[in-house]
């Protein structure tokens, strides 16, 4: 079955410090990769997504992924975290086989907490 | 702010009551989808409605069942209520294969 990791649950960093949220996913056909946030109290909100193309998609706040299809990994960085940063951040991802594009399959998300 | 509206934002049932929350699609879209939050994990499909038929549904019993109107707002019905489905509900909507848009979640609670 399809499935998505994330290898952090959590992840503590001080402001100005760098951001890399590991996501891999098992699946071996074409697929939709994205990246959700979860601001506290909050509604999910999209960071970014991969369709197609270019495999460094850049997002909203600074957000970057990088799509490596070799290693079904889609991970996500942030050069310099603020403390509005501190959220839950889920990978997510859809494919043509996962019965269609119907549905979003989450990893079981991160969260990160920004310390001034 | 997405135009998915949720109601009621949180709920509290007994074990072995049923539940109907709902859900207000951003304008234009015309697939709904449910999801389940629980706590500490990420959201799991329930099921997805397009153009008011169910077209895709993930591990979840009978008892979970839903309905689309025409105004493709939607509705999450839970029968004979468990206390683990105490979670998160999430409503998404999106236009085809378009990217989904979020609810801010209905809270249930089942005590």
């Amino acid at each position: 079955a399809q499935s998505v990791s994330q290898h952090n649950h959590h992840v503590i960093l001080s402001e100005a410090a760098s951001l890399e949220l590991g996501c891999n996913y098992s699946y071996g056909g074409t697929v939709n990769l994205f990246w959700y946030v979860q601001y506290p109290g909050q509604h999910l909100q999209l960071l970014l997504k991969y369709f197609s193309g270019d495999p460094l998609v850049k997002g909203i706040k600074g957000f970057e992924a990088e799509f490596i299809k070799s290693k079904f990994s889609f991970n996500l960085r942030k050069p310099s975290v603020q403390w509005s940063d501190t959220a839950e951040y889920f990978c997510a991802v859809t494919g043509a086989l996962s019965g269609g594009y119907n549905k979003l399959i989450f990893g079981a998300g991160t969260r990160l907490a920004v310390h001034p | 702010e997405t135009g998915v509206t949720q109601s009621p934002t949180h709920l509290i049932k007994t074990r072995g009551q049923q539940v109907t929350l709902r859900c207000s699609s951003q304008s234009g879209h015309n697939t709904v989808s449910w999801y389940q939050q629980a706590l500490g994990q990420g959201p799991q499909f329930i099921f997805q409605y397009y153009r008011e038929e169910e077209n895709g549904r993930g591990n979840f019993p009978p008892r979970f069942s839903g309905l689309q109107f025409p105004n493709y707002s939607s509705e999450l019905n839970v029968n004979a209520l468990e206390l683990d489905d105490s979670a998160l509900y999430l409503c998404a909507s999106r236009f085809d294969r378009e990217v989904a848009f979020f609810g801010q979640g209905t809270r249930l609670t089942v005590v």
